[in-house]
């Protein structure tokens, strides 16, 4: 899996956007980028993924710079639930192998 | 069922005694995966099965631990001879397919913690 990095902490306001950053300069050409996220004592979950195209769903947008060296997992409209660890993981799509989930950033949304 | 399902929720039990983790997976889902997570930490992964085969074990952190999925359904994950350092929760999740692994779901976690 290639390296990702991610800032440790961030804080949004509810009701504004939270963007959270993901580098992946190593990133190679067969590699997607998925996001996870974790609420504090739960399991994590699956938010999104993209290979090279901007992606939406009704969680999250996902946006991938040209270059695939970097991305933002965007929620439009943070609410307090959306306080979590959330993780950005680079891997082939079919490669379950030794694959770990790094540290995160702890986005806390505040009132 | 309706999601992943793991038992105990919590397990305390005395340095150098054995313990089985029980993971139910989503009905029809052939692939799934065992995870811990110390305190604090980023989740670590140990081993995942398709079907009843486990590819690759490399992940498990000593021979102390093993996992079996029986009938393609059910996994345990066995820890022998317990010790401080394996206190962590263990995560279990699963996927329609290990080529769809990375959209898993998982379950709520047992909380180990060896006294």
């Amino acid at each position: 899996d290639a390296k990702t990095t991610q800032p440790p902490s961030m804080d949004c306001a509810e009701g504004r956007a939270a963007n959270l950053p993901c580098n992946h300069s190593t990133i190679s050409g067969n590699e997607y980028v998925y996001w996870y996220r974790q609420i504090h004592s739960q399991g994590p979950q699956y938010i999104i993924h993209g290979l090279k195209n901007n992606e939406t769903n009704e969680m999250a947008s996902l946006i991938i710079t040209e270059d695939r060296k970097s991305s933002t997992l965007i929620l439009p409209h943070a609410t307090l639930r959306d306080t979590a660890v959330y993780y950005c993981i680079v891997r082939v799509r079919t490669n379950a192998g030794k694959s770990t989930f790094g540290d995160g950033t702890t986005l806390t949304v505040k009132p | 069922g309706a999601g992943v399902s793991q038992s105990p929720s919590n397990k305390v039990t005395e340095k150098g005694k054995d313990v089985e983790l029980r993971c139910d997976p989503i009905s029809g889902h052939t692939a799934l995966y065992w995870y811990r997570q110390s305190l604090g930490q980023g989740l670590e992964f140990l081993i995942y099965f398709q079907g009843n085969s486990a590819p690759d074990k490399s992940g498990l952190p000593s021979d102390r631990f093993s996992a079996e999925r029986t009938g393609g359904s059910v996994s345990t994950l066995t820890i022998q001879r317990t010790q401080q350092e394996d206190s962590a929760v263990y995560l279990c999740a699963s996927s329609l397919a290990v080529e769809l692994y990375n959209e898993q779901f998982f379950g709520p976690g047992t909380r180990l913690t060896v006294l």
